[in-house]
């Protein structure tokens, strides 16, 4: 019955490795978003897919690829992890963008990331 | 630019007693404004949001926010306060017709018995 669902909600690997967290939503919304939750509680937006398409993309490192291979899931690879990546990851989605859309965000529970 | 302030890291109050959780917003347009709760190891939760409507909006739980425009407030209050309100809450502004939510640095509230 989980509405946003991610895996894994731990995750712990060493520096360098390559790694993919999993998003799904049972929702039936149309836009998902990837967040990025540093030490201090600050959350920051990194991606967000409307329908498969990106729609934002904050400045990232391309070390990090959002795919999302339906409106039903957005998955986050990160590529050659770096000490600075280690943070809580939420998956969240919603009905629709901005003005046209319900702001109403549905969060997953996290992935706690810690590189070493 | 838009932004928001949470001007208290941490707020501690004792059970029943109110809570006042401060939040100020820069904005060079009308802003959606809007209030999360996060309980640990939890995602995030809308409290209650702002959107040009009334300027009182009351929210799940008992909380409300009240949107001032000459101050740019929206500070998010509840009469009194129950243990599982401990939490973190984050204030987010929108611009109208921007699709990005900001989102301040959090309060964490503690409540005592």
């Amino acid at each position: 019955d989980t509405a946003v669902s991610q895996t894994p909600k731990y995750l712990v690997t060493q520096m360098g490795n390559d790694k993919s967290i999993k998003c799904e939503q049972n929702l039936g919304h149309d836009t998902m978003y990837w967040y990025k939750q540093d030490s201090k509680k600050f959350l920051k937006i990194m991606f967000s897919y409307n329908n498969k398409e990106l729609i934002i993309n904050e400045t990232v490192p391309n070390r990090f690829s959002p795919k999302s291979p339906d409106k039903a899931h957005l998955n986050l690879h990160i590529n050659s992890l770096e000490l600075g990546d280690s943070a809580v990851y939420f998956c969240a989605s919603s009905f629709g963008t901005g003005n046209r859309g319900n702001e109403k965000l549905f969060f997953g529970s996290g992935t706690q990331l810690s590189v070493l | 630019a838009q932004s928001v302030t949470q001007l208290d890291s941490h707020v501690s109050v004792s059970e029943g007693t109110p809570v006042l959780l401060r939040c100020n917003y820069s904005s060079s347009y009308s802003p959606s404004l809007f209030w999360y709760v996060q309980h640990p190891n939890k995602g995030l939760q809308l409290l209650l949001k702002y959107t040009s409507a009334a300027t009182l909006v009351k929210g799940i739980n008992g909380f409300e926010a009240e949107f001032k425009k000459s101050e740019t407030s929206f500070h998010l209050t509840k009469p009194s306060a129950h243990m599982s309100d401990a939490a973190e809450y984050f204030c987010v502004v929108r611009n109208t017709g921007f699709q990005k939510l900001v989102f301040g640095t959090g309060t964490r509230l503690l409540v005592s018995p």
